[in-house]
């Protein structure tokens, strides 16, 4: 089955900077790849999603790129702000049919120091 | 928060009692996933639900059951709860249609004594 690993698990920036977090799968089959993002006692929420035929995707300060061949997936986030810190998972599944199972990876704690 | 509710928000059990959560929907959404989290492992796949009284297992299911009576009610039974199931557990619901992405609840905190 599908395996989703994570790097780096915690990851410390200065306010300003630019910030990746890197995903690899292992399922060539695998064409949808959401990245979520979780505060502290709350349940995780979509930031950006792409898929296997977008080579990257923006919106605004966030951004993903794909490398279907190298099958690794990053997020980055620019001009980092201070509400930036939070876990961030990626994820990874087999769009389309009567299931749409998320295969996750095991998640980044980020930290904008200001 | 994608009009996910989910009840209660924590518990505090003993081991050995069966416990109930319940995820609750407004939007009528036909896909309804249960998730725990834990530290070091993400979110893990419980069971889902691809309608009323369609349901199947996911990656972690061992000790738990679903059921799933009408479109916007999932609950999440732990038979005979452990201390290994202390855990937060995550409903979530798929928007069909478009992107197919799945939207979180906020989540239940259980202990597990």
């Amino acid at each position: 089955g599908e395996n989703v690993e994570q790097h780096p698990s915690t990851l410390s920036v200065q306010e300003g900077d630019s910030a990746v977090i890197k995903c690899t799968y292992s399922d060539s089959a695998s064409n949808y790849f959401p990245w979520y993002k979780q505060e502290l006692g709350k349940g995780p929420q979509l930031i950006i999603d792409i898929r296997s035929n977008v080579g990257e995707k923006k919106d605004q300060r966030i951004a993903v790129t794909l490398n279907k061949t190298a099958k690794h997936f990053s997020l980055h986030i620019t001009e980092t702000q201070p509400e930036d810190s939070a876990v961030y998972f990626c994820a990874a599944s087999k769009d389309g049919g009567a299931t749409n199972k998320l295969i996750f990876g095991t998640g980044t704690l980020l930290a904008v120091q200001p | 928060d994608a009009g996910i509710t989910q009840s209660p928000r924590h518990k505090v059990t003993e081991t050995g009692t069966p416990v109930t959560l319940r995820c609750h929907q407004t939007e009528n959404h036909r896909y309804m996933y249960w998730y725990r989290q834990d530290p070091g492992h993400g979110l893990r796949l419980i069971h889902y639900s691809y309608g009323v009284k369609d349901t199947d297992k996911g990656e972690v299911s061992d000790g738990y059951s679903v059921s799933r009576s009408k479109t916007e009610d999932f609950l999440l039974t732990l038979e005979s709860a452990t201390s290994s199931q202390t855990s937060v557990y995550f409903c979530a619901i798929r928007v069909s249609g478009g992107a197919e992405t799945q939207y979180f609840g906020p989540g239940t905190r259980l202990l597990v004594l």
